[in-house]
């Protein structure tokens, strides 16, 4: 089945550095989610990739959506405390059901 | 828009009882609602796809019976965990679909803790 492999599993940085993490499929996707789970909440959406190829931003996030379509990449400039959590990449699983398959997760952690 | 609430927000029940769980998308009709379990550390994973006025689709090796889905309208959906047991101690969190053209789009509710003693 389709699987979504996430990585790093965990970061701990130093406030202001840049991060980045990745996420790779054994199949292909034609779309690609990253979501932020602060703890005790539940994934809130931050960038949603429709394309391949495409790179969109969201203030300090940036995502690409790589040209095979297996893999993805989430970047966060210039990281603040707030930026503490775990991150998940996503894509659908079948066909416009909005049922997703979620990566492992990366847990950042930013030190003051 | 586009928010799902869920209730409670964390329960603790005995051993042997059983436990609801209401999500309910409330600016929008969700066409789909889907519950997800998430253990500490962990992803999040798909337990069942609930379509309004059907019965649910269960994931493998997720017990229907243990774990009753209703989905009586388009903006609730409930999850009961029934003779809940310690192991079933989890974070249950829902989410729900709208489709747009050939879109669908998830949003997800804040989680509901459990915890069975």
């Amino acid at each position: 089945g389709q699987q979504l492999n996430q990585s790093p599993q965990s970061m701990f940085i130093q406030e202001g550095e840049d991060v980045s993490m990745n996420c790779t499929s054994s199949s292909i996707f034609n779309t690609w989610l990253w979501y932020k789970q602060d703890p005790g909440e539940g994934p809130v959406l931050l960038i949603a990739l429709y394309k391949a190829g495409e790179l969109t931003s969201n203030g300090r996030l940036t995502a690409q959506f790589g040209i095979t379509r297996k893999d993805s990449f989430l970047n966060i400039s210039a990281s603040i405390p707030s930026d503490v959590g775990i991150y998940f990449c996503a894509g659908p699983s079948g066909s416009n059901t909005g049922k997703l398959i979620f990566g492992q997760g990366t847990t950042l952690q930013v030190k003051p | 828009g586009a928010v799902v609430s869920q209730h409670p927000s964390r329960v603790i029940c005995k051993s042997g009882t059983s436990v609801k769980i209401e999500c309910r998308s409330l600016d929008f009709q969700a066409t789909t609602m889907f519950w997800y379990r998430q253990f500490p550390k962990k992803s999040l994973m798909l337990m069942a796809t609930s379509n309004e006025g059907s019965k649910a689709t269960y994931e493998q090796g997720v017990e229907k019976d243990k774990f009753l889905i209703n989905h009586a309208s388009l903006t609730l959906s409930t999850l009961t965990v029934t003779s809940a047991h310690p192991e079933d101690s989890s974070f249950y969190i829902c989410s729900a679909a709208t489709s747009k053209g050939t879109m669908s789009s998830s949003f997800f509710g804040p989680g509901t803790r459990l915890t069975v003693l």
